[in-house]
């Protein structure tokens, strides 16, 4: 059974600083993982997808990094923002669509 | 284009009621999957439809099910409620079932109050 561990569960960093926040995954057997965002009460947007046989994936400050044989996969974030403030979720998805989501780190960014 | 709309936003039932939530996937998006997320078991999957066709189920018991209209519509039904019950449920849509570049995209959810 997959289990989707995050840390750390909560991080309040100062504006500006650069932050890393971690996923580990116990069954290496997956087709991708993906990292969302979910801000308070809401839905969540997708942030990056990883394919199984990438290492990493950019999107404007965010980059997220995967390493199958440890099961690992980290976000960062450069110069964060106050309005980055929100639960970042990481979800592995493995065969036939099914997924498992970690219990998220909850950051704040404070001005 | 619009995104994924889930009706109702919230919703207060007692014990024994049954409930339906509605999804609406965007357009074109034809794989529809629902979560449920509690501050105790975080987010779970429940199931995920495609074509109509049920493709997925977790670990959810028999009072908790779907469907998928030809539309893709998709509506979850909860029967005899329980207090533990109580959760967000979010409905996600993607483009065809869930593979490797296939990006979810999630709605608002609908906050499910069971007293």
């Amino acid at each position: 059974k997959q289990e989707v561990t995050q840390i750390p569960a909560a991080l309040s960093v100062p504006e500006g600083e650069n932050l890393v926040l971690n996923c580990s995954f116990t069954d290496s057997a997956i087709y991708n993982l993906q990292w969302f965002r979910q801000d308070p009460g809401k839905g969540l947007t997708s942030l990056l997808l990883i394919q199984s046989s990438q290492r990493e994936q950019t999107s404007g400050r965010l980059n997220a990094s995967l390493d199958k044989s440890s099961g690992r996969s980290t976000l960062y974030i450069a110069a964060s923002q106050p309005g980055d403030s929100a639960t970042y979720l990481c979800a592995a998805y493995t065969n036939a669509g099914k997924s498992t989501f970690g219990d998220g780190t909850t950051l704040t960014v404070k001005p | 284009k619009a995104g994924v709309t889930q009706t109702p936003r919230y919703l207060i039932k007692t014990r024994g009621q049954q409930v339906t939530l509605s999804c609406s996937p965007i357009s074109g998006h034809r794989s529809v999957s629902w979560y449920q997320q509690t501050p105790g078991q975080g987010l779970q999957f429940l199931f995920e439809y495609f074509s109509e066709t049920q493709r997925n189920k977790g670990n959810f018991p028999g009072r908790f099910s779907g469907r998928q209209f030809s539309n893709s519509r998709s509506e979850m039904n909860v029967s005899t409620l329980e207090l533990g019950d109580s959760a967000l449920y979010l409905c996600a849509s993607s483009l065809i079932p869930t593979g490797p570049t296939d990006t979810q995209y999630f709605g608002p959810g609908t906050r499910l109050t069971v007293l």
